[in-house]
């Protein structure tokens, strides 16, 4: 059965300290998104990862956010120094798109997120 | 500015009717449309899409419409059970290049709660 993983489930944290999420997506996709999921944004991109190279983060606050695919099987989101307005849920998702035929849009499947608290 | 919106955070309706979820959108660019399906404690699961040369996407008990001209698109759920009580995200792309194939913009979601 084919899913997304991600760990930890959840996270509580202290203002100013560094957190790591992971996410391992599904064998053979080769596109990776970061998602955060606030009340009043829902669902908004982070970061996206084609082939393991980043080809958009304009939705990622710089200063302190970095997302990162060590290897196909894993990336990563970090935040240093976290913050109280960072707590939400992240979500990873992966698709597969292939070449030559960009032109078809196709499933995003999603993890089951990390619940982030930072205290 | 979120370019997806779903103005109606929470929708109730009774087991057996018509559930419909709105969604309004601002860029003329976006060309392709999905539903997402979330429960709690899990990930949103993919529902239905529909690409902007159709108007209208049936499956099964879920129908998406399309109204370009209105940049709206709404999802039908006929007949509504209780478990299809979850939050519905709506999603945009649009095909403006071969980096943007893929990346989506979604609304906030909303809540529906079917009643036995």
């Amino acid at each position: 059965d084919a899913r997304v993983t991600q760990t930890p489930r959840d996270k509580v944290t202290e203002m100013g300290q560094e957190v790591t999420m992971r996410c391992q997506p599904i064998l053979g996709h080769n596109t990776v998104f970061w998602y955060r999921q606030t009340m009043m944004q829902g669902l908004e991109l982070l970061a996206y990862f084609r082939n393991r190279a980043p080809l958009d983060d304009s939705g990622m606050p710089k200063d302190r956010f970095s997302a990162e695919m060590p290897d196909a099987t894993l990336a990563t989101l970090k935040i240093q120094p976290s913050e109280p307005r960072d707590s939400a849920v992240y979500f990873c998702a992966s698709g597969l798109v292939t070449p030559p035929d960009y032109f078809s849009y196709n499933e995003q499947f999603f993890g089951p997120g990390t619940r982030l608290t930072v205290l | 500015d979120q370019q997806v919106k779903q103005n109606s955070p929470s929708l109730s309706v009774q087991e057996g009717r018509i559930s419909i979820l709105n969604c309004d959108y601002t860029n003329s660019m976006f060309d392709y449309f999905l539903w997402y399906k979330k429960y709690p404690a899990e990930g949103p699961t993919f529902l239905i899409s529909i690409s902007s040369i159709k108007d209208k996407n049936e499956d099964g008990r879920f129908t998406v419409f399309l109204n370009k001209s209105a940049k709206h698109l709404s999802l039908h759920i006929v007949p509504s059970q209780p478990g299809d009580s979850a939050v519905y995200f709506c999603a945009a792309s649009a095909s403006g290049g071969i980096d943007n194939f893929n990346k989506f913009y979604f609304g906030s979601g909303t809540k529906l709660n079917v009643k036995p």
